[in-house]
C-alpha cells in the first residue's frame, strides 16, 4: 500500500510569512496526526483528527496554527504568521482503529516537511 | 499529565555487546508503550509495542508497571542497529506522547 504522503518536503520562509503543509494519509486510515519535531527533540503532537473531527488540539498554538481535514481524508496545516521558533520538521502520521478491546494501532509516518523560518 | 523520559540522548556500544535503551513513563491509567525507530534518511517507523510481546530484529522490551519503565534491550548489537530510537506512550483516545529520543551508535 502507498505510504503517507506529505508536501512540500522543504520550505524556507521569512518570519511573519504564511505557510501551508499538506498530508495525504494511507487510504482507509481514520486517524490523522500532525507532529512538530524541533531539532534534538522528539515529535510533539499538535493535533489529532478522527475522520474530520478534532480529537486533541491542546498543544496547537491556535493564535497562529490551524489545521483542517474537511472530507476526512487529506489534511492541511497552516502557520500564519510564522515565527523563528517554528523552524522544525512537521510530521504527518495516520493510523487505523481496531474497535475490538479498544486497541490502538501503529502510526505510519510521512517523510515530513522541513520548515526553516529566517 | 503524560510524560515519557529517555534519559540518554546518546548511546554508543561496540558490535556484539548488549544494548539497553531506557524509557520511563508517567501515566496514571493503563498505558500502551511503543518503541519507534528512525534509521538515517528514513521515516519514523514502529519497532515494537508492549501489547504484542514480540521480538523484532532481536530487540525486546518489557513493560514494568511497578517501575513505570519500558526499556528496549538487545543482547548483541549490530552495526545496522545504529539509529534514533523513540519511546512512545499511547493513552485513551489514541493520543501519543513521544520521548526525546536516544541516538544509538554501534561501533564496528
Amino acid at each position: 500500500e502507498a505510504g503517507v504522503a506529505q508536501s512540500p518536503r522543504y520550505k524556507i520562509i521569512e518570519k511573519r510569512q504564511s505557510v501551508a503543509f499538506w498530508c495525504n494519509p494511507i487510504s482507509g486510515h481514520a486517524t490523522l496526526y500532525w507532529y512538530q519535531q524541533i531539532l534534538g527533540q522528539g515529535p510533539k503532537l499538535l493535533i489529532q483528527f478522527q475522520n474530520n473531527g478534532v480529537v486533541d488540539d491542546s498543544q496547537l498554538p491556535k493564535d497562529r496554527f490551524s489545521a483542517e481535514r474537511l472530507k476526512g481524508v487529506d489534511s492541511t496545516l497552516k502557520i500564519q504568521p510564522a515565527k523563528l521558533e517554528d523552524s522544525a520538521v512537521y510530521l504527518c502520521a495516520s493510523s487505523s482503529i481496531n474497535r475490538d478491546r479498544g486497541r490502538r494501532y501503529e502510526q505510519y509516518f510521512g517523510p515530513g516537511t522541513r520548515l526553516t523560518v529566517t | 499529565a503524560q510524560r515519557v523520559t529517555q534519559p540518554e540522548k546518546l548511546l554508543s556500544v561496540f558490535k556484539g555487546a548488549p544494548v539497553e535503551l531506557k524509557c520511563n513513563y508517567s501515566y496514571s491509567g493503563s498505558p500502551e508503550l511503543f518503541w519507534y525507530v528512525q534509521y538515517s534518511r528514513q521515516r519514523l517507523q514502529l519497532l515494537l509495542r508492549h501489547i504484542s510481546r514480540e521480538s523484532i530484529k532481536g530487540f525486546t522490551a518489557d513493560l514494568n508497571k511497578g517501575e513505570t519503565s519500558f526499556h528496549l534491550k538487545k543482547p548483541f548489537a549490530q552495526e545496522e542497529d545504529s539509529a534514533m530510537y523513540y519511546c512512545a506512550l499511547s493513552v485513551t483516545g489514541n493520543q501519543f506522547y513521544f520521548g526525546t529520543g536516544t541516538s544509538l551508535t554501534v561501533i564496528p
